[in-house]
């Protein structure tokens, strides 16, 4: 069985600091593991993937994630955020190529 | 967005009607899926097409009914549904529904509104 479990539903940073997004999966075999990031009133974008590759993985915008087994975490992080960066943030696992699981989702705010 | 397309993007229905959601994507794919986005809930699976057969039925009542006449296209029917079936409705495509690693791209969903 897989699961995610985001830990924050909703992160508030200010323009220019760090954003870190937490997620913890749980999976029986070799997950894969990606983030999704969801602008108001549109549809999912995929901003990185682990496929059992390299361990840090570098997506678009300036976001990376490490996955790491021993902690089974998948965290998403970017080093100065953006107001362009405000949305809601999906971390998934998938065991099947066809079956994702998605987490309940992280609301990012960015201030001014 | 262009590479999987939905419509319509907003839907407001009464419970006796009845009326579609078509899906078509433009990437060669040959898995295409739809999920139900609710308020303050995961995305649910609903169901999941491969090479145009149905291989996923995730428990959804039969007053949702799909239908993917080819690779490309992908239908979800609806007829006397209820105010909680509100929702955003997403439809993803993925390279073959396989292997663990196969990424999904989505469509911008439609905004569906039972009265």
């Amino acid at each position: 069985a897989q699961s995610v479990t985001q830990l924050d539903s909703h992160v508030s940073v200010s323009e220019g600091t760090p954003v870190l997004l937490r997620c913890n999966y749980s999976s029986s075999y070799s997950p894969s593991l990606f983030w999704y990031v969801q602008h108001p009133n549109k549809g999912l974008q995929l901003l990185l993937k682990y496929t059992s590759a390299a361990t840090l993985v570098k997506g678009i915008n300036g976001f990376e994630a490490e996955f790491k087994k021993s902690e089974t975490s998948f965290h998403l992080t970017k080093p100065s955020a953006h107001m362009s960066d405000a949305a809601e943030y999906f971390c998934v696992v998938s065991d099947r190529g066809d079956k994702l699981s998605f987490g309940a989702g992280t609301t990012v705010t960015v201030r001014a | 967005e262009t590479g999987v397309t939905q419509t319509p993007r907003h839907l407001v229905m009464g419970m006796t009607n009845k009326k579609s959601l078509k899906c078509e994507q433009h990437l060669g794919h040959n898995a295409m899926y739809w999920y139900k986005q609710s308020a303050k809930k995961p995305l649910e699976l609903m169901f999941v097409y491969n090479f145009k057969e149905q291989t996923e039925n995730n428990s959804v009542p039969s007053r949702f009914s799909p239908e993917c006449p080819n690779s490309s296209h992908l239908f979800l029917h609806l007829h006397t549904l209820q105010p909680e079936d509100s929702a955003l409705y997403l439809c993803a495509s993925s390279q073959d529904g396989a292997g663990g690693t196969d990424t999904q791209y989505f469509g911008p969903g439609t905004r569906l509104t039972v009265l």
